[in-house]
């Protein structure tokens, strides 16, 4: 089956910018996620983007796609301890199919 | 509702027992999926339904695992004799369509359950 990879984890310092990086193996995504998971709580939609996009840009949230790599990745600037989560990388494939998910990573703001 | 509303949001049970999970979408949306997150595991793909017919259930573990949703809105996951390998995480979601630009999913906080 499909499949999406990620590390597991991620340490910075507060200030400083965060790359969270995942792989895909479906050819035929669509869309593609980042959610964020803080503790205790359910998934919470960060942003995403369409394969036809290589970039994308929210706020202090900048996302980048390298579709012939199947490379995406998260960079949130300024990161804060309040960005501490787990964050997801998600595919869609076209058609009726759920969301792959990858194993999340943990990213640790240090103050 | 205002947002997808999963219930109970904890519950412990003893190893052979039955348990009921309950999801409440968001009102209008079609496509209603589950998926289960274990202690360091990522989120595993259990079974979507679009309205009330299930088109894959490939990922339901085994059959003491069934679902099913009734007049294209809540539905409840069922797990037969539990065993403490269930313990997990489960989380609903749904989205307006499945397929289609612009699908977004809203996940619920998840129904955290310990079989001991």
């Amino acid at each position: 089956g499909e499949d999406v990879e990620q590390s597991l984890f991620l340490s910075v310092r507060e200030g400083d910018s965060s790359v969270i990086n995942c792989t895909y193996t479906d050819s035929s995504s669509t869309y593609l996620y980042w959610y964020k998971q803080e503790p205790g709580a359910g998934l919470q939609l960060l942003t995403y983007i369409f394969s036809n996009m290589d970039m994308k840009q929210d706020q202090r949230l900048t996302v980048l796609l390298n579709k012939k790599d199947k490379h995406l990745s998260l960079r949130i600037a300024d990161t804060q301890t309040g960005d501490s989560a787990i964050y997801f990388c998600a595919e869609k494939s076209a058609g009726n199919t759920p969301l792959v998910f990858g194993k999340g990573t943990r990213l640790s703001v240090i103050a | 509702g205002a947002g997808v509303s999963q219930s109970p949001s904890n519950k412990v049970t003893e190893k052979g027992k039955d348990v009921e999970l309950r999801c409440d979408p968001i009102s209008g949306h079609t496509a209603l999926y589950w998926y289960r997150q274990s202690l360091g595991q990522g989120l595993e793909f259990l079974i979507y339904f679009q309205g009330n017919s299930a088109p894959d259930k490939s990922g339901l573990p085994s059959d003491r695992f069934s679902a099913e949703r009734t007049g294209g809105s809540v539905s409840t996951l069922t797990i037969q004799r539990t065993q403490q390998e269930d313990s997990a995480v489960y989380l609903c979601a749904s989205s307006l369509i499945t397929g289609g630009p612009g699908n977004t999913i809203y996940f619920g906080e998840g129904s955290w359950l310990t079989v001991v």
